[in-house]
């Protein structure tokens, strides 16, 4: 099994649309989330992190965590052209000496 | 502030000759990451260092070592190069072991 698991991609949403990820992760102990977004040839650019069960937003991004289900999402509403990336999912776990396990990425293309 | 630099951004480097990468965190952060991309695929954990010490290696080969120097910048040596070393090398930093991570813009290491 995966430490962690993104839905497979790609995902192609319309502009101004709701584009959902979804992301699973197999440690239990895992205590904190990350968002990465990953433009074509770019490094990594962190977005969002999420500690605590629930929602935490910033601007149009949001992050839900459900730690009962060892579930992470980011939800981009109004979608813009812009946000066409790939967005990586991290976690750390103290089993893992805090190391980043990433997915697999899922690529969002947003339709003008 | 100045971001996380590497250097180089790009090497073409033969079969069987030796690389090392150079990493300088952002102000302040004592924790430096290394991690390999390779297309496709999520970064994947090499090595972490903390105030000078390996906290943490990944499943990596004993041809990749690095250290962290007094002044928090860091060095990842591949010996003996594959091509299947071929990849982009990421190093991020955090204020500590187990915080938000940054990355800087990458080395894109060619094999050939």
């Amino acid at each position: 099994q995966k430490e962690v698991e993104q839905n497979s991609g790609p995902l192609s949403v319309p502009e101004g649309a709701i584009a959902s990820l979804n992301c699973t992760y197999s440690d239990r102990g895992s205590q904190s989330f990350f968002w990465y977004r990953q433009y074509s040839g770019k490094s990594p650019e962190l977005i969002m992190s999420i500690y605590s069960n629930g929602d935490k937003e910033d601007g149009r991004f949001t992050a839900q965590l459900n730690k009962a289900s060892q579930y992470v999402s980011l939800l981009i509403r109004d979608s813009q052209p812009s946000d066409s990336a790939t967005y990586l999912c991290a976690v750390t776990a103290p089993s893992n000496d805090y190391k980043l396990s990433f997915g697999a990425g899922t690529t969002v293309t947003v339709r003008a | 502030d100045a971001g996380v630099t590497q250097s180089p951004t790009h090497l073409i480097k033969t079969r069987g000759q030796h690389v090392t990468l150079r990493c300088s965190p952002i102000s302040g952060h004592k924790s430096v990451s290394w991690y390999q991309q390779v297309l496709g695929q999520g970064p994947q954990f090499i090595f972490q260092y903390y105030e000078k010490e390996e906290r943490g290696r990944g499943n990596f080969p004993d041809r990749f070592s690095a250290r962290q120097f007094p002044n928090y910048s860091s060095e990842l040596n591949v010996n003996a190069l594959l091509l299947g070393d071929s990849a982009l090398y990421l190093c991020a930093s955090s204020r500590q072991a187990n915080t938000e991570a940054f990355f800087g813009q990458g080395t894109r290491l060619t094999v050939v």
